[in-house]
């Protein structure tokens, strides 16, 4: 079975500040979809970020971008020019590409602290 | 992005008695759904699949009989706990694909669930 980790519980980084997140994973499959996603404190979960496993090319949202690295099965999130409001709840997730029924594996989360 | 609405989003109810929460998804069809829960400070576990016109498929541990999947149109999806308990308050969150390119699931707001 997959599985994500994210061995980060807590993360603290000062406004303005680029802050990153670890995730790994462990997967046989070699197409797959990788997610970061935030939850706020209003347990909303907003979707971050994608990263189509065929691409080689790191996928960048604004201000968030990731470091994808297939062959070692690692999938981190960069935060740059941190602002207040992206304290959160970070969860890396994991789907197969396998259509519409195929399920997200979550990692534990990180909880993201962004100090004045 | 899509969107993905759940109702109530907080609802009490006395030990003994059955709740329903509802999954829509307004702008798009989905012929499956995924019902997760969430306990305070953990990630969201999946508890079930939603599938149209079928029965849902659960995961491993979740009492069939107690949470009940119901996906009777291509844009809404009902989870019943029956007889609740106390133990039975968490938070409760459904998700959708949109079918669309990338793959990506879209979450509801979730639904705080209290038995007293």
């Amino acid at each position: 079975a997959q599985t994500v980790t994210q061995s980060q519980p807590e993360m603290s980084v000062q406004e303005a500040e680029t802050v990153t997140l670890s995730c790994t994973y462990d997967t046989s499959e070699s197409d797959y979809y990788l997610f970061w996603y935030k939850q706020p404190p209003s347990r909303q979960m907003i979707l971050v970020i994608r990263q189509e496993a065929y691409k080689q090319q790191n996928a960048t949202e604004n201000r968030f971008s990731v470091n994808f690295q297939k062959a070692a099965k690692s999938f981190s999130l960069k935060i740059s020019d941190s602002q207040l409001g992206d304290a959160a709840m970070y969860f890396c997730a994991y789907r197969e590409d396998t259509g519409t029924a195929s399920k997200l594996t979550f990692g534990t989360g990180t909880r993201l602290q962004v100090t004045l | 992005g899509a969107v993905v609405s759940q109702h109530p989003s907080r609802v009490i109810c006395k030990s003994g008695t059955s709740v329903k929460i509802e999954c829509r998804s307004l702008d798009f069809q989905a012929t499956t759904m995924f019902w997760y829960r969430q306990f305070p400070k953990q990630s969201l576990m999946l508890m079930a699949t939603s599938n149209e016109g079928s029965k849902a498929t659960y995961e491993q541990g979740v009492e069939k009989d107690k949470f009940l999947i119901n996906h009777a149109s291509l844009t809404l999806s009902t989870l019943t706990v029956t007889s609740a308990h106390p133990e039975d308050s968490s938070f409760y969150i459904c998700s959708a694909d949109t079918g669309a390119s990338g793959n990506t699931i879209y979450f509801g707001e979730g639904s705080w669930l209290t038995v007293v």
